[in-house]
């Protein structure tokens, strides 16, 4: 059935490193897919999409390419910040508004 | 101006007892849910309905009755509470397309503690 895998966490870097956390998928057909970030305390929202292959969403600096030759959905920052400690989830759509989730990577960026 | 807000936050209740949390949306959506986030921080998707009609029920024991008065609420109550049910529970909205994949907003969460 369809899923999604992402990189176990928690994932500790250093204020200006570069991110990345890893998520691949698998679904019939070729689906949009979603990365959602909740920050402590707080409730998801969306951080950025791609609804077809070869798309590339961003937001905030982040961005992730929808890749359907390896069924990826990478998320990447250049250079994050003490602010950007959170939990990131990859999201893929089944129909009727049903998402998946992976199962969350906790980012902490230490000063 | 919150965009989907839910009461209560925090909810501390013995084994056994019956309580209810609710959701509200101001955006204007046809179809709101509720997640379960458990300690991992694992989510699950729990119910949907669209119109206030059910369109998702996933395998939830049925202590869980969740309740659609209007399209811009939707309130869970929870009979008889386990242990097992201590949980974030997340509402969240969408606006439903044909072209499916839309996005969903989320409440703040109702950090529910059973003792």
């Amino acid at each position: 059935g369809d899923s999604v895998t992402q990189m176990e966490g928690p994932v500790t870097l250093s204020e200006e490193a570069f991110l990345t956390i890893n998520c691949t998928y698998t679904a019939t057909g070729y689906p949009s897919l979603f990365w959602y970030v909740q920050y402590p305390g707080e409730g998801l929202q969306l951080l950025l999409k791609a609804t077809k292959a070869d798309d590339k969403g961003s937001n905030k600096g982040f961005e992730a390419t929808y890749r359907k030759e390896t069924t990826s959905f990478h998320l990447e920052k250049g250079s994050v910040q003490v602010s950007d400690s959170a939990v990131y989830f990859c999201a893929l759509p089944l129909g009727g508004g049903k998402l998946i989730f992976g199962q969350g990577t906790e980012l902490s960026v230490k000063p | 101006d919150t965009a989907v807000s839910q009461t209560p936050k925090y909810l501390v209740t013995q084994m056994g007892n019956d309580k209810s949390i609710k959701c509200e949306q101001n955006l204007g959506h046809d179809t709101m849910y509720w997640y379960k986030q458990d300690s991992k921080k694992f989510l699950k998707i729990m119910f949907s309905y669209n119109n206030k009609e059910l369109i998702i029920n996933e395998t939830v024991p049925n202590r869980f009755s969740p309740k659609s008065p209007d399209k811009a609420h939707l309130n869970l109550h929870i009979n008889s509470l386990e242990l097992g049910d201590s949980a974030v529970y997340f509402c969240a909205s969408s606006q439903r397309s044909n072209r499916g994949g839309e996005t969903q907003y989320f409440g703040p969460g109702t950090r529910l503690l059973v003792l």
